[in-house]
């Protein structure tokens, strides 16, 4: 069985500062893991997804995490924090032979000017 | 052109009523999906569809039955509704080209159920 650990519920930064969300997994076989994000009243749109590619993964909007297998985290981060970033950002895991995703808990981001 | 929709957009109704859902996909996907979103946020697996055979039914109660007519619809029935069954239900859906769980999930706008 898989499992994700976000921790905070919701993170506040300010605009230009670094935004870092945090991500733990538990998986008894090698995961793949996604980050999504969700506007205000819509779907959730993928930012980026770690598939044993490559451990340090860039995705859209200037956002990117890196796999570090001995600390089962895949923590997202993003340089400089833009208003338009505000949003619920949500940790997946799926499993191989699963196709289905196992959410985190969801991290609101707030951006202050 | 909306790649995933669903109709309707929001519904409000009364306990005991049957409802309806409808998802339909133009991606051309082989895999379609339905998520549950409670009020605090947390996303869950309700059913997987893999052309239109059911392969995930995550111990949700039988008043809710999804029927996949063919590859690119999914739709989600809901019986006898209950207040607990107020939430926001997402539609998925995934290429499946190598029955792998890699895929990326595009997800729909989501339907906004409030029962009263």
């Amino acid at each position: 069985a898989q499992s994700v650990t976000q921790l905070g519920s919701h993170v506040s930064v300010s605009e230009g500062a670094l935004v870092l969300l945090r991500c733990n997994y538990s998986s008894s076989v090698p995961p793949y893991l996604f980050w999504y994000v969700q506007y205000p009243n819509q779907g959730l749109q993928l930012l980026l997804k770690y598939t044993s590619a490559a451990t340090l993964v860039k995705g859209i909007n200037g956002f990117e995490a890196e796999f570090k297998k001995s600390e089962t985290s895949f923590h997202l981060t993003k340089p400089s924090a833009h208003m338009s970033d505000a949003a619920e950002y949500f940790c997946a895991v799926s499993a191989p032979g699963r196709r289905a995703l196992t959410f985190g808990s969801g991290t609101r981001l707030q951006v202050q000017p | 052109d909306t790649a995933v929709s669903q109709t309707p957009k929001y519904l409000v109704t009364q306990m005991g009523n049957d409802k309806s859902i409808k998802c339909e996909q133009n991606l051309g996907h082989d895999t379609m999906y339905w998520y549950k979103q409670d009020s605090k946020k947390f996303l869950k697996i309700m059913f997987s569809y893999n052309n239109k055979e059911l392969i995930i039914n995550e111990t949700v109660p039988n008043r809710f039955s999804p029927k996949s007519p063919d590859k690119a619809h999914l739709n989600l029935h809901i019986n006898s509704l209950e207040l607990g069954d107020s939430a926001v239900y997402f539609c998925a859906s995934s290429q499946d080209r190598t029955s792998s769980s890699e895929e990326t999930q595009y997800f729909g706008p989501g339907t906004r159920l409030l029962v009263l």
